[in-house]
């Protein structure tokens, strides 16, 4: 186990509607990625959090858009759910420019 | 364009023999790459990495090749195991922001 902790295990929400993903991140860490990962493809990255501040960020929209808090943690927002939305959502922490370890994710479904 | 890329989706192999996973990526730039194993219902975990200053490196029960001639990484495991059976993904470290780029993944499946 990586100590990467997400919430919840399992969403469903339905279109239109507004979503909050959470991540505690390993201790040590004070890097978080996120990324969405469809069903029998490989992750893929929506954008990092760094000392609180968007680090990058990968082609999603700006209804995708996040936190970092002072204890690192992070959250994912994600307004106007659309069905293509449905996947699961990967949190990975590191310490900057070291190896990223991903928690568990949350399998969201969109009706 | 950027991409990370697997030569085969699927993998079967008897237990015990050696498996060779291989990955082939097109952004000669890149600083580093990762190798994650994802078991069902799970995150990807972190197996082994190799930076771009490294041809070869080894862990337990696996080895990682880089040949930046031809842009080519693979993985090896020794002496393969019924708790191998996964999705391999290979993963491109680009740097700034650390963004990884996946593959679409190998999956291992073991015979017994």
């Amino acid at each position: 186990e990586t100590g990467v902790t997400q919430s919840p295990t399992h969403l469903i929400k339905t279109r239109g509607q507004q979503v909050t993903l959470r991540c505690s991140s390993q201790s040590g860490h004070n890097t978080v990625s996120w990324y969405q990962q469809a069903l029998g493809q490989g992750p893929q990255f929506i954008f990092q959090y760094y000392r609180e501040e968007e680090n990058g960020r990968g082609n999603f929209p700006p209804r995708f858009s996040g936190l970092q808090f002072p204890n690192y943690s992070s959250e994912l927002n994600v307004n106007a759910l659309e069905l293509d939305d449905s996947a699961l959502y990967l949190c990975a922490s590191s310490s900057v420019l070291d190896t990223q370890y991903f928690g568990p994710g949350t399998r969201l479904t969109v009706l | 364009g950027e991409s990370v890329g697997l030569h085969l989706p699927t993998l079967s192999v008897q237990e015990g023999d050696n498996s060779i996973i291989n990955c082939a990526y097109s952004n000669s730039a890149s600083d580093y790459f990762i190798w994650y194993k994802q078991e069902s219902g799970k995150g990807p975990q972190f197996i082994i990495d190799i930076r771009s200053n490294m041809d070869k490196r080894q862990g337990q029960r696996v080895t990682v090749l880089l040949n930046k001639t031809v842009k080519h990484l693979s993985l090896q495991i020794a002496a393969t195991q019924p708790g191998d059976s996964a999705v391999y993904f290979c993963a491109e470290n680009k740097g700034e922001a650390q963004k990884l780029v996946f593959g679409q993944g190998t999956r291992l499946t073991i015979n017994p």
